[in-house]
């Protein structure tokens, strides 16, 4: 079975500008999480969709938005970009909550 | 927010010896996840063990949950060089199964 896939793997962006990055998960797995890394605040979770539905949603502004398409494929957006986004975003499948999440290799995002 | 705190921050050890690496959170979890992060790419899963579970194996890897004191441990037997990398515990909450929440990690270094 392929593993998760994130793309882009590297991206920069200018502030103000938006971003969209894109998440496979496993196949067959209805779930997918996007989480945020940065070395101040470590790994912050951000939202889950499960069935093209948000079921979850951590602590970030609006800007951070994120949907799920009809075959699990997940996209993430962040509009109006701060320097302070600059970060690992990390996307996890899982076949559903309580089950074992993977985790994609991440899009390091750099706002300058 | 972070979950908890994982001891110790950072671990160095020769290769052959055993590394353990202790975790604690805050809340009642549904299960309880353990990765391993190498500079700054994606997380590869190790372990999940579920609330109800004492004790888990996969070859090198041993994990413990104490539920009562709120506390996981991760025994890595025998180490290697290529175990080099930050590791991580993920609580799983009761009710926000979907979200999991990371604690601080703790930097194993393992020199030849």
């Amino acid at each position: 079975k392929a593993g998760v896939t994130q793309t882009p793997r590297y991206l920069i962006k200018t502030r103000g500008q938006q971003v969209t990055l894109s998440c496979s998960p496993i196949s067959g797995h209805r779930s997918v999480s996007w989480y945020q890394q940065t070395p101040g605040q470590g790994l912050q979770f951000l939202f889950e969709y499960f069935s093209e539905t948000q079921r979850n949603k951590g602590n970030f502004p609006g800007r951070f938005s994120g949907r799920q398409f009809s075959n699990s494929r997940s996209e993430m957006n962040v509009s109006t970009l701060e320097l302070g986004d600059s970060a690992l975003y990390l996307c996890a499948s899982s076949l559903d909550r309580g089950h074992e999440a993977f985790f994609g290799q991440g899009t390091r995002l750099t706002v300058v | 927010s972070q979950q908890g705190e994982e001891d110790p921050q950072a671990l160095s050890i020769q290769e052959g010896e055993n590394a353990t690496m202790n975790c604690s959170y805050k809340t009642s979890i549904n299960n309880l996840q353990w990765y391993r992060q190498n500079s700054g790419r994606g997380l590869v899963h190790l372990i999940l063990i579920r609330s109800n579970e004492r004790e888990k194996h996969s070859g090198r890897l041993r994990v413990t949950l104490d539920t009562s004191k709120k506390s996981s441990s991760l025994l890595i037997t025998a180490s290697r060089a290529a175990d080099t990398a930050s590791y991580f515990c993920a609580t799983a909450s009761t009710g926000t199964a979907s979200k999991l929440t990371f604690g601080t990690g703790t930097r194993l270094q393992v020199t030849l």
